[in-house]
């Protein structure tokens, strides 16, 4: 597609339930990230992948949360017995890669709000 | 963590105004990256400036970096209404991946 897409955009579920966040990168890019967002606050890293290799998780607050990119594409954020203190917005980026961090280009999130 | 600290939190001027923000970091890096936010949008990216440049412009915006304080500004010149919105910064630390700060939060009055 045109830019990276996440779905879905907003989700409202019941503490204990697990979720499942979908990211759709732009055609082509190589690196793939998971960012979290508190309102009023910036991006935080959680984990990011070259292809389907995860090269960073230490941002993932725990082991509730993991995530995978198996065929290099589209990438999925699993959050498993959601707490409260889960709920916010979850951001995607993708870029082209390389050596250096180049332009992140992100999605519009997913709203996450645990009851 | 986040490495970047943006300063003002908040500032709010008239449209026709200039507009500076600032960022301080904490350890080296390749390059640093503003980006803008649209009342929670999706962040878009305005400006990379590599660590071995000390000035760059891109239309309205002039990014400036100095590594020995570890700092750069945004200036945004002739500020319009549609100009409002939260400011970021981000570092690349060579950890191929950004790290944000808290932002600053732009209002542009017409």
């Amino acid at each position: 597609g045109a830019g990276v897409s996440q779905s879905p955009r907003y989700k409202v579920t019941k503490r204990g339930q697990d979720v499942a966040l979908r990211c759709d990168p732009i055609s082509g890019h190589v690196s793939l990230y998971w960012y979290r967002q508190a309102l009023g606050q910036g991006p935080e890293f959680l984990t990011y992948f070259n292809y389907e290799a995860q090269q960073d998780k230490s941002g993932l607050p725990n082991d509730r949360f993991s995530a995978e990119r198996p065929e290099g594409s589209i990438s999925t954020l699993t959050i498993q017995r959601t707490e409260q203190r889960d709920s916010a917005m979850y951001r995607c980026a993708s870029s082209s890669g390389g050596a250096m961090t180049g332009e992140l280009f992100f999605g519009e999130g997913s709203r996450l709000t645990v009851l | 963590s986040q490495q970047g600290e943006e300063d003002p939190q908040a500032l709010s001027i008239q449209e026709g105004e200039n507009a500076t923000m600032n960022c301080s970091y904490k350890t080296s890096i390749n390059n640093l990256q503003w980006y803008r936010q649209n009342s929670g949008r999706g962040l878009v990216h305005l400006i990379l400036i590599r660590s071995n440049e000390r000035e760059k412009h891109s239309g309205r915006l002039r990014v400036t970096l100095d590594t020995s304080k570890k700092s750069s500004s945004l200036l945004i010149t002739a500020s319009r209404a549609a100009d409002t919105a939260s400011y970021f910064c981000a570092t690349d630390a060579g950890y191929s991946t950004l790290t944000f700060g808290k932002g600053t939060m732009l209002l542009v009055s017409p």
